[in-house]
């Protein structure tokens, strides 16, 4: 059982450049998030989606874009980076009912460096 | 609006002794859940427990231990006699279960070093 997979682990990029960070999960999971984690600040959540054909945005959702367009796969797509940008992006996902519900499993992060 | 603060940024204690992590939580929904999640030097994220607002039970399990407390609005989790591999980073979390609205606030963090 693969759990959450994110990928790539690692990426460079140049101001203006644009990416898609990969996440996938095989629980099917109805709800998957991403976040981005900053020194100093936590884990703040980008955006979220409860199922497919359904997403929202987080707390600091400027700057990207969320699809959700199977249970599965939930990509992260940075449309024009910033260096503000620069930062690890940790995809999660959860049960929405029952025992499991509400507990996040996350993927291994993306640690992103915007030049 | 959902907050919770982790006023411990970083605690460094010897080996073997006792620490706690506090965590303060803000919220007004009657009905909400809290977490517990630890992030080695390795940097993936492990959950450690879940509470729900109705359950004010303390928990104990092996060596940690957690005290909710409604009346204070705090989540506190507790190492007894403390070891290297607990050296993390450790977050707790609040989330309300309305569907529809299903997001995790997380706290900045506590950075705890065990120092052998």
């Amino acid at each position: 059982n693969a759990g959450v997979t994110q990928t790539p682990k690692f990426q460079v990029l140049k101001t203006g450049q644009s990416m898609t960070l990969q996440c996938a999960q095989d629980m099917n999971h109805e709800y998957m998030s991403w976040y981005r984690q900053d020194p100093g600040m936590g884990l703040r959540l980008i955006h979220y989606s409860v199922g497919a054909g359904i997403t929202d945005q987080g707390e600091v959702p400027n700057g990207y874009n969320v699809s959700r367009s199977t249970t599965e796969d939930f990509p992260l797509r940075l449309l024009s980076a910033a260096p503000s940008q620069t930062s690890v992006y940790f995809c999660a996902s959860s049960y929405s009912r029952g025992a499991g519900a509400n507990v996040l499993t996350f993927g291994a992060g993306s640690r992103l460096t915007v030049l | 609006a959902q907050k919770v603060t982790q006023a411990q940024t970083e605690i460094s204690v010897v080996e073997k002794e006792d620490v706690t992590l506090d965590c303060v939580y803000e919220t007004r929904d009657t009905t909400y859940y809290l977490f517990w999640y630890k992030q080695p030097p390795s940097g993936e994220l492990v959950f450690l427990i879940r509470r729900n607002s109705f359950d004010e039970q303390n928990e104990i399990s092996g060596r940690y231990s957690w005290n909710f407390q409604k009346s204070t609005s705090s989540f506190n989790f507790t190492i007894t006699a403390s070891q290297v591999v607990d050296s993390a980073v450790y977050f707790c979390a609040l989330r309300s279960p309305n569907f529809g609205n299903e997001k995790l606030t997380f706290g900045t963090g506590t950075r705890l070093t065990i120092i052998p």
